[in-house]
């Protein structure tokens, strides 16, 4: 079975630009997490998304938006690029399991941003 | 609010055992787990623990006290490979939403 997949693996843009990343899940996964990863600011969770819906969103601007299609593919994008903005994107998917907590995260390799 | 605690760093001895611990204080709980994350490389589940105690895998086991908010994830024999970084991280009581601790830098020595 496939892992989860990101597209692109490297980006680089520059300031007020705004850039999209792609997330494809484990076939079967219906709920995609995103999250950033900085050496300053550890893993923080953007935004989840569960059967095409945004189901929890972290602490991050208005900025940052996400969304998932019917397939279960996601894409978040972030508009006005700001030079904070460089950093690992990782995107997680999980199954649902209605009777068990444990809904493990399998993450996809990222996309490194890097803003100039 | 939230708030995971972790030591940054960490160092042992190939073949020695090692306790990484990892103390949290959340507005909710449904879980609490382990990641691995080598350098350049996604972070992989390692366990997960939801009700008290011990759960041992291979070399790997995770102990959770809920009422203490502590967890510990302890690593047997140790090989230069297991040089990586461990994540904890709790699972809220809403969807998949993970907080994340900093994470410890484990370095393996010959």
């Amino acid at each position: 079975k496939a892992g989860v997949t990101q597209t692109p693996r490297y980006l680089i843009k520059t300031r007020g630009q705004q850039v999209t990343l792609s997330c494809s899940p484990i076939s079967g996964h219906r709920s995609v997490s995103w999250y950033q990863q900085t050496p300053g600011q550890g893993l923080q969770f953007l935004f989840e998304y569960f059967s095409e819906t945004q189901r929890n969103k972290g602490n991050f601007p208005g900025r940052f938006s996400g969304r998932q299609f019917s397939n279960s593919r996601s894409e978040m994008n972030v508009s006005t690029l700001e030079l904070g903005d460089s950093a690992l994107y990782l995107c997680a998917s999980s199954l649902e399991f209605r009777d068990r907590g444990s809904n493990e995260q399998f993450f996809g390799p990222g996309t490194r941003l890097t803003v100039l | 609010g939230q708030n995971i605690d972790q030591p940054t760093e960490m160092t042992a001895t190939e073949g020695a055992i090692v306790q990484i611990n990892c103390t949290y204080q959340t507005s909710g709980f449904n879980g609490l787990f382990w990641y691995q994350q080598h350098a350049g490389e996604a972070p992989t589940f390692l366990s997960y623990n939801v009700l008290d105690g011990l759960e041992e895998k291979g070399r790997f086991s995770s102990f959770l006290s809920r009422s203490k908010g502590y967890s510990y994830l302890l690593l047997k024999e140790l090989q230069m490979k297991d040089s990586a970084s461990y994540l904890c991280a709790v699972k809220g009581n809403a969807g998949n939403m993970l907080t994340f601790g900093g994470g410890t830098r484990l370095m393996v020595k010959p």
